[in-house]
């Protein structure tokens, strides 16, 4: 368990409303992910952080935002919700032992966009 | 691009061993993860290979070939609690340290 936590776990929105997702890690680790999952499209990648004010876009960024303002709290919102944002989200983390880095995930929120 | 291929769909039988394959592009490799995900859940990390060979790990082992873009993630002894989606990813060099993700291969466990 790499302490981490996604709230809300479910959420129904509406088209074009904006919706703020929350991830929250409680070891202090630098890196921090958001991912969504669609059949057919495996995990990709929408933002991630390296540090405090420091992200980056990854594959799916377009419609999305992310802030991260302190260690334990990366916010990810979209910024007018349509119905192809309708997906699981998944945070994670990266962990660094022995020169290994591995990523851990929350356990994800299902976001229903009508 | 940097493909993982996995198949899609596999089904075994209780006790049995299977082998779930993943091939991916050699360019810039620098390490392949295997995650389990449970319907539902969120994906557990299972083993890393960075090295040629076998990585034992209880009833889970996983093999990588390196000059052949190859992985498999072996299971023995099946039991009806391994039936989940089985996720390969690669860590490229030079990819800002982010994974690219295969998109599953999903085990059926029968009795």
């Amino acid at each position: 368990d790499a302490g981490i936590t996604q709230s809300p776990r479910h959420k129904v929105t509406e088209t074009g409303t904006p919706v703020t997702l929350r991830c929250h890690q409680t070891e202090n680790h630098r890196y921090m992910y958001w991912y969504r999952q669609d059949p057919g499209h495996g995990l990709r990648l929408i933002h991630y952080s390296y540090g405090v004010k420091d992200t980056d876009k990854g594959e799916v960024s377009d419609g999305y935002s992310v802030s991260r303002s302190k260690t334990e709290d990366f916010l990810l919102t979209l910024e007018s919700a349509t119905s192809s944002q309708t997906s699981v989200y998944f945070c994670a983390i990266k962990e660094s032992t022995g020169g290994l880095e591995t990523q851990y995930f929350g356990p994800g929120t299902r976001l229903l966009v009508l | 691009g940097q493909n993982i291929d996995q198949p899609t769909e596999m089904t075994a039988t209780e006790g049995a061993i299977v082998q779930i394959n993943c091939t991916y592009q050699t360019s810039g490799f620098n390490g392949l993860f295997w995650y389990q995900q449970h319907a539902g859940e969120a994906p557990t990390f299972l083993s890393y290979n960075v090295l040629d060979g076998l990585e034992e790990k209880g009833r889970f082992s996983s093999f990588l070939s390196r000059s052949k873009g190859y992985s498999y993630l072996l299971l023995k002894e099946l039991q009806m609690k391994d039936s989940a989606s089985y996720l390969c990813a690669v860590f490229y060099a030079g990819n800002n340290r982010k994974l690219i993700w295969g998109l599953g291969t999903s085990l059926a466990v029968n009795p």
